[in-house]
């Protein structure tokens, strides 16, 4: 157990169908990021937010739309998405997002087949 | 842009031995950091490496960094079955996020 908890671990989803993934850590980090690992690529940073504020967009499709209620708690909401969107999603958190003296906490994520 | 390669891309030793791997990024940095990733799972920060430094050591650990190389190599001493893994560096490249390379997959056989 690393501080950040992932749900769920694993989802299976159809093209049309709508789900969430949630990340939640109370390690009292100020910063939490999704990031998409696919097979063979180098992580891919999807969102950033600092403070519960979206810092960071990184040309994600709108299929992905993510949530930060509290700095406590991180969202992933998924809508009709593709079969190449199958990939292990991971949620990091950090002690401040403009000081990377620390490194990033991770949890274990959340490996989505879309079908 | 990939900011940081890891080299090279599979090791397979035996146990006991020492495994080393590389990574070379394209942009000044303020620090490097290495974590390690079980099959699967999630990424665990193993040792953050600030520019100014030239060695860092952690148990059976040893990063070095080389800016002037733009590279990096993580050494881990008398491995064990359970040090396999996947092993990533990141770096910040004088921005506010850690970009990570593609990873070495390192298979450690008893």
């Amino acid at each position: 157990e690393t501080g950040v908890t992932q749900t769920p671990r694993h989802l299976v989803m159809g093209m049309t169908n709508k789900k969430s993934l949630k990340c939640e850590q109370h390690l009292g980090h100020n910063a939490m990021y999704w990031y998409k690992q696919s097979a063979k690529k180098p992580l891919e940073l999807m969102f950033v937010y600092s403070l519960e504020e979206r810092v960071e967009n990184n040309s994600v499709p709108s299929r992905f739309s993510p949530e930060c209620p509290n700095s406590s708690h991180l969202f992933l909401h998924l809508h009709t998405l593709q079969p190449e969107d199958s990939a292990l999603y991971l949620c990091a958190s950090s002690q401040d997002f403009q000081r990377l003296n620390y490194g990033y906490t991770f949890g274990s994520g959340t490996r989505l087949t879309v079908v | 842009s990939q900011q940081g390669e890891e080299d090279p891309q599979a090791l397979s030793i035996q146990e006991g031995e020492n495994a080393t791997m590389n990574c070379s990024y394209k942009t000044s940095i303020n620090n490097l950091q290495w974590y390690r990733q079980n099959s699967g799972r999630g990424l665990v920060h193993l040792i953050l490496i600030r520019s100014n430094e030239r060695e860092k050591h952690s148990g059976r650990l040893r990063v070095t960094l080389d800016t002037s190389k733009k590279s990096s190599s993580l050494l881990i001493t008398a491995s064990r079955a359970a040090d396999t893994a996947s092993y990533f560096c990141a770096t910040d490249a004088y921005t506010d996020k850690l970009i990570f390379g593609t990873g070495t997959r390192l298979q450690v056989f008893p």
